[in-house]
Formats: structure tokens, sequence, C-alpha cells
């Protein structure tokens, strides 16, 4: 299995808090990618980074903000949680193509 | 718009009833097509990267096919153990971005 942990793996918290994710690999990928899966919509990505403080944006970024100050962590920031949030999220490694996903984390916005 | 579209959404099959799941794609150029299997609470595993019409990858019981439109998973005499939902994603030729479709959640009788 890639070296990819996410932290925490489960979190509830209430709408209007500041909220970070963290994804750490262990592989030094260069690409590293948040996504959010809901039912009926599949993975959408958030925010990917090319390289440390090389970020941008992908298709459902607003509200979300990331940063990547060294190669094996990249943190997904809710600055002001909402209920539309609540999702799980997958950070993904890639060097080349194909990615490798981490176990997720459960966010839950009440 | 790049988009990526799976059916069945689901299908139940009987042990060792062979069958196929189809992921149709329209992308500006396609870089790969990637399948996935996610079991349930875990993230997204890699099974294959296609990149031209005609390629063909097999692993096990799982064989993955492409077409200039779609692509096929073709599962022989599956087992229990292949329950789970199958992903597609594309990567277009421009950007870093991927494409996923909703999956195919697939269970089998024993």
């Amino acid at each position: 299995d890639a070296g990819i942990t996410q932290s925490p793996r489960h979190k509830v918290t209430e709408t209007g808090t500041p909220v970070t994710l963290r994804c750490h690999q262990t592989e030094n990928h260069r690409y590293m990618y948040w996504y959010r899966q809901d039912p009926g919509h599949g993975l959408r990505l958030i925010h990917y980074s090319y390289g440390v403080k090389d970020t941008d944006k992908g298709e459902v970024s607003d509200g979300y903000s990331v940063s990547r100050s060294k190669t094996e962590d990249f943190l997904l920031t809710l600055e002001s949680a909402t209920s539309s949030q609540t999702s799980v999220y997958f950070c993904a490694i890639s060097e080349f193509y194909e990615q490798y996903f981490g176990p997720g984390t459960r966010l839950t916005v009440t | 718009e790049d988009q990526v579209t799976q059916s069945p959404e689901a299908l139940r099959l009987q042990e060792g009833e062979s069958s196929s799941l189809n992921c149709s794609y329209t992308v500006s150029g396609l870089r790969g097509l990637f399948w996935y299997r996610q079991d349930p609470g875990k993230g997204p595993e890699f099974l294959f990267t296609l990149y031209s019409a005609g390629e063909e990858k097999e692993k096990e019981r799982l064989k993955a096919t492409l077409t200039k439109k779609e692509s096929f998973l073709h599962i022989t005499a599956p087992k229990p153990e292949d329950s789970a939902t199958y992903l597609c994603a594309v990567q277009p030729n421009t950007g870093n971005q991927f494409y996923f479709g909703t999956g195919t959640s697939l269970t089998v009788i024993p």
C-alpha cells in the first residue's frame, strides 16, 4: 500500500468553525490532491498541488484553501465550515499518471 | 466539457456469472483512463491505466478494454470477494485534473 495517511479520520464540527485536514505521504510523490466524495456525485477534485508551494484549483474549490510547505504534507482548510461541506474527504498522490488514495476523513458539519 | 458516465449504477451477479461494466467518456484529448476498486469505508484502490484505443489490461478475473468513446471492465467468473464499487476516471491531456464517474456497485452472491 502507498504510504498515505490522513488525519483526523473522523471529525464533527459546528457551522462557522475553521477545520484543517491533513494528508501525509512517505512516497515522495510530486502531485497531491484533495477530493470530496458524495452520493450521486462521485469523487470531485477540490485542489491539487504539483510541488511545494505550487497549488491549483479543482472543480469544487469554493470555500476551501490548501497549503503545501513540505513535499510530504498537504493541508486542506475549511475557513468557515458549512453543512454543505459534510462529506468524505480523500487525499491522493501521484508521480506519473495513476493516483493512490488515502483512507479518507469523514467530516460532519452540524 | 469533460465527463464520465458509468453504467449500470448497480449490478448483482451470481458467483461465476461473468459480466461487464461500462465507462463512457467525453474528453478533449485523453491522457489516460483509470479503473479503481473501492470497498465500503475505504479509499479507492488503483487497478488499471489505459492510454490508447485498443489497449487491454488484465488482473486475475478482471480485464479492462478501451475504445475511443468508452471502456469496459470485464469480470470473468466473479467471486463474492469481487463485491465492491468500481470507479472509472479520465485525465485529459491538458492540465492535471482527473474526472471520475459515480461508479458501479457490484454485488456477487455466493
